[in-house]
């Protein structure tokens, strides 16, 4: 079963905007991960937040948790065509390595 | 060696064939894993492997095998499958104690 829906289900910008995914997930975490998925090829980590972080930064990217409402979102400023892939969010409820992906969000950046 | 390899990229199998994935990895990693991802939905773990042993297995039918025959090698193998197993499987691994999982390209099964 999926921990986390995600929203947008698809999301279409210019080259240059700012990117926002939203990811709610159901049961208590220790921390949460994003990753990115090329067109139909491997998933590639892009960053983890821990429960007891509000903010991480890394690079153009920026993941926001709120453990009270059991969201994240993950921001990726000045967008490149480069960065249209699949975002997935991901948790481990319990702990331990059993990862429960996001429904993903389609990002689509156009020239 | 900083990479996960799968192998075949594609394959293309009947119902009553035998054949098996493959996935590789030599980052000194213990725990590895096998998911199954259809079109435009998100990855589901099937099996974990943790220290060469099965840790996890998410129900999955037994026409599904996987086999870890050391640290670096994990295998899938597969017989009788149904058309609708047709999907990409991924392989994962993990450094102990960690949480990031290092993804393989993938293999795309079609079952005919």
């Amino acid at each position: 079963s999926q921990q986390g829906e995600e929203d947008p289900q698809a999301l279409s910008i210019q080259e240059g905007e700012n990117a926002t995914m939203n990811c709610s997930y159901k049961t208590s975490i220790n921390n949460l991960q994003w990753y990115r998925q090329n067109s139909g090829r491997g998933l590639v980590h892009l960053i983890l937040i821990r429960s007891n972080e509000r903010e991480k930064h890394s690079g153009r990217l920026r993941v926001t948790l709120d453990t009270s409402k059991k969201s994240s979102s993950l921001l990726i400023t000045a967008s490149r065509a480069a960065d249209t892939a699949s975002y997935f969010c991901a948790t481990a409820p319990g702990g331990g390595n059993k990862l429960t992906f996001g429904t993903g969000t389609q990002l689509k950046v156009e020239l | 060696d900083t990479e996960v390899t799968q192998t075949p990229k594609h394959l293309v199998m009947g119902m009553t064939n035998k054949k098996s994935l493959k996935c590789e990895q030599h980052m000194g990693h213990r725990a590895m894993y096998w998911y199954k991802q259809k079109a435009k939905k998100p990855p589901e773990l099937m099996f974990v492997y943790s220290y060469e042993k099965l840790s996890i297995n998410e129900s999955v039918p037994s026409r599904f095998s996987p086999e870890c025959p050391n640290s670096s090698l994990l295998n899938l193998h597969l017989h009788a499958l149904q058309p609708e197993d047709s999907a990409l499987y991924l392989c994962a691994s993990s450094r102990r104690g960690e949480e990031t999982q290092y993804f393989g390209p993938g293999t795309r099964l079609l079952v005919l």
